[in-house]
């Protein structure tokens, strides 16, 4: 079967450093996206991993270890408009059709 | 450059009635896909496309979903007969390397 699982919401404080973790099991995998979404509106691309070790990209970094099926989303120097649903999702490797965990809801706080 | 857009934005509907949802996809994309987003729910696939190829319907819940895309463009959700369970966000993306573009979603509501 194919099962992830991420955390169903975070809190955290405007100018600090959170890291939302994911953990997947699925079959095909080839590789994983970071995406975020704002209530009401489209899930925007973060992030692709595909081989082990971390991807920076500014203030937000993600990681993957294929072995362990664990990736994690860092995000540094956290601002309000960060408040958004993350999304962890498995890139399957027939037609890449994407599998997605329930989302992260972060609410950034002053 | 112009995204994925969606039609309608928002669309009401009675039980037992038809629906047609439109994904216009980023121009050159070749790679089209259909998901749906319930409440409190992750998205779910429903449906892909691939150039010339035979879709990929595996994610369809119900025989009364179907799709098309023609001219390897725009793409028409259908759902037959819609129940409440059918209430949703549903989304389409499109790719033509790695990464799915979505679009803002069509919020369907059945009465």
């Amino acid at each position: 079967g194919q099962n992830i699982d991420q955390p169903t919401e975070m809190t955290a404080t405007e100018g600090a450093i959170v890291q939302i973790n994911c953990t997947y099991q699925t079959s095909g995998f080839n590789g994983l996206f970071w995406y975020q979404q704002h209530a009401g509106e489209a899930p925007t691309f973060l992030s692709y991993n595909v081989l082990d070790g971390l991807e920076e990209k500014g203030r937000f970094s993600s990681f993957l270890s294929r072995s362990k099926g664990y990736s994690y989303l860092l995000l540094k120097e956290l601002q309000m408009k960060d408040s958004a649903s993350y999304l962890c999702a498995v890139k399957n490797n027939q037609g890449g059709k994407l599998i997605f965990g329930q989302g992260t809801e972060l609410s950034v706080k002053p | 450059g112009a995204g994925v857009s969606q039609s309608p934005s928002n669309k009401v509907t009675e039980k037992g009635k038809d629906v047609e949802l439109r994904c216009d996809p980023i121009s050159g994309h070749t790679a089209l896909y259909w998901y749906r987003q319930s409440l409190g729910q992750g998205l779910e696939f429903l449906i892909y496309f691939q150039g010339n190829s035979a879709p990929d319907k595996s994610g369809l819940p119900s025989d009364r979903f179907s799709a098309e895309r023609t001219g390897g463009s725009v793409s028409t959700l259908t759902i037959q007969r819609t129940q409440q369970e059918d209430s949703a966000v549903y989304l389409c993306a499109s790719r033509v390397t790695d990464t799915q573009y979505f679009g803002p979603g069509t919020r369907l509501t059945v009465l």
